[in-house]
């Protein structure tokens, strides 16, 4: 399974968008890239996940490069609430079995 | 739909003890998970099940059992608690869709082991 890398820490202003990136290089071509993410040590909640093409919800958009060796999570309006560590897993499509964290990036939301 | 619930929230045992953590699901997700977190760490898969009756290890299952009795149910177990099992337990379910597979989570289980 391809791993990811994130910074450990990002600060971001209120009201700003929030760009969160990852890399992973080893990804293969039947990974998604799947973002979640955690607050205040509550259980993990899914953002938004994407396979190849770029993905937007009601929270968030996806970025994916077009080798798909980076992708980026993009809070469009970071408020207070978006303070969370974040996390980019890649997981096979067909594989249920295969869902790893890493360590993950502590976004901070600045007032 | 309440989603994965798990019980209890917070539990303190003395080393050596046994317990059992629930976990239960009601969105008929065939796949469950039993997660622990470390301060500062990220989550690592303990155990996991593909189905009813099935259960298989994840990347650190020692000290731990666990059982699939009914599809809705994922039940964690330390028969002898040590204190290196202090942690956060976060149970999971997930199903297949069209575009991958979604993962959710419950809130926690904290345990001490003093």
């Amino acid at each position: 399974d391809a791993k990811t890398t994130q910074p450990p820490s990002m600060d971001c202003a209120e009201g700003r968008a929030a760009n969160l990136p990852c890399n992973h290089s080893t990804i293969s071509g039947n990974e998604y890239v799947y973002w979640y993410r955690q607050i205040h040590s509550q259980g993990p909640q899914y953002i938004i996940h994407g396979l190849k093409n770029n993905e937007t919800n009601e929270m968030a958009s996806l970025i994916i490069t077009e080798d798909r060796k980076s992708s980026t999570l993009i809070l469009p309006h970071a408020t207070l609430r978006d303070t969370a560590v974040y996390y980019c897993i890649v997981s096979p499509r067909d594989t249920g079995n295969q869902f790893y964290f890493g360590t993950g990036t502590s976004l901070t939301v600045i007032p | 739909n309440a989603g994965v619930t798990q019980t209890p929230k917070f539990r303190v045992l003395k080393t050596g003890q046994s317990m059992t953590l629930l976990c239960a699901q009601d969105m008929n997700h065939e796949y469950m998970y039993w997660y622990r977190q470390d301060p500062g760490m990220g989550l690592r898969l303990i155990h996991y099940s593909v189905g009813e009756g099935t259960t298989a290890k994840g990347e650190v299952p020692d000290g731990y059992n666990v059982s699939r009795l009914k599809k809705q149910n994922f039940l964690l177990g330390l028969e002898s608690a040590a204190p290196s099992q202090t942690s956060v337990y976060f149970c999971a379910s997930s199903y297949r869709q069209d575009r991958g597979r979604i993962w959710t989570f419950g809130s926690g289980t904290r345990l001490t082991v003093v």
